[in-house]
């Protein structure tokens, strides 16, 4: 069965760079959302997008961005990256009407130097 | 705002049953999710209690009781391949938010021979 895909898996950046993650959600899912993951901490709700329109915010900063495409990959666009940026970043898509079961992609893990 | 209290680390061993408790303070609930990660790996699904009562999946069984704020996610035959760490999550699907997952900090189990 297919899954999420993420990509890059590792991404290695310095402070004030810019990094952009793609995520592939499963096909027929209406929803895509995205994860932030620091080390030994939960997944941290970031953002979300509903049939490519944007749907919920969570605790993204300002200086990241994300957008769903007419294919309905999304990508997230992180801009001066601080070393607090480092972290896991998970995308996950759910099928209508099952938002409860989320499935992850393998994620992307940023390090930013 | 919304909190989730579950135990940070648990220990058992193989074929034994082991319970992880999660309490709640939510405004604006729908219902409890149970996720599974392994070290480096992503959430995986396990259950999801939208109504109160008793969820049985295989192995694993997942407990809501709206009244007390309050859920478990029941292990039964423990395995060693059971060592992961147990995400409670709330779904915030209510006033067109599209279900974003608030994920308690996570009960580390390890499961010893």
């Amino acid at each position: 069965a297919a899954g999420v895909i993420q990509s890059p898996r590792h991404l290695i950046k310095e402070k004030r760079e810019t990094a952009t993650l793609k995520c592939y959600p499963i096909p027929r899912h209406d929803t895509v959302y995205w994860y932030q993951q620091g080390p030994g901490q939960d997944p941290q709700f970031l953002i979300s997008f509903y049939e490519k329109m944007q749907s919920d915010k969570g605790s993204i900063p300002d200086r990241f961005s994300a957008q769903q495409f007419s294919d309905y990959h999304s990508e997230l666009n992180m801009s001066s990256l601080e070393l607090g940026d480092s972290a896991l970043y998970f995308c996950a898509s759910s099928s209508p009407g099952q938002e409860y079961e989320q499935y992850f992609g393998p994620g992307t893990r940023l390090t930013v130097t | 705002g919304q909190s989730l209290e579950q135990p940070s680390e648990v220990t058992a061993v193989e074929g034994a049953i082991v319970q992880i408790n999660c309490t709640y303070q939510t405004s604006g609930f729908y219902g409890l999710s149970w996720y599974q990660q392994h070290d480096g790996g992503a959430p995986t699904f396990l259950s999801y209690n939208g109504l109160d009562g008793l969820e049985e999946t295989g192995r694993f069984s997942s407990f809501l009781s709206r009244s007390d704020s309050y859920g478990y996610l029941l292990l039964q035959e423990l395995q060693m391949k059971d060592s992961a760490s147990y995400f409670c999550a709330v779904d915030m699907n209510y006033g067109g938010s599209q279900g974003n997952l608030i994920f308690g900090k996570g009960t580390k189990l390890s499961v010893k021979p």
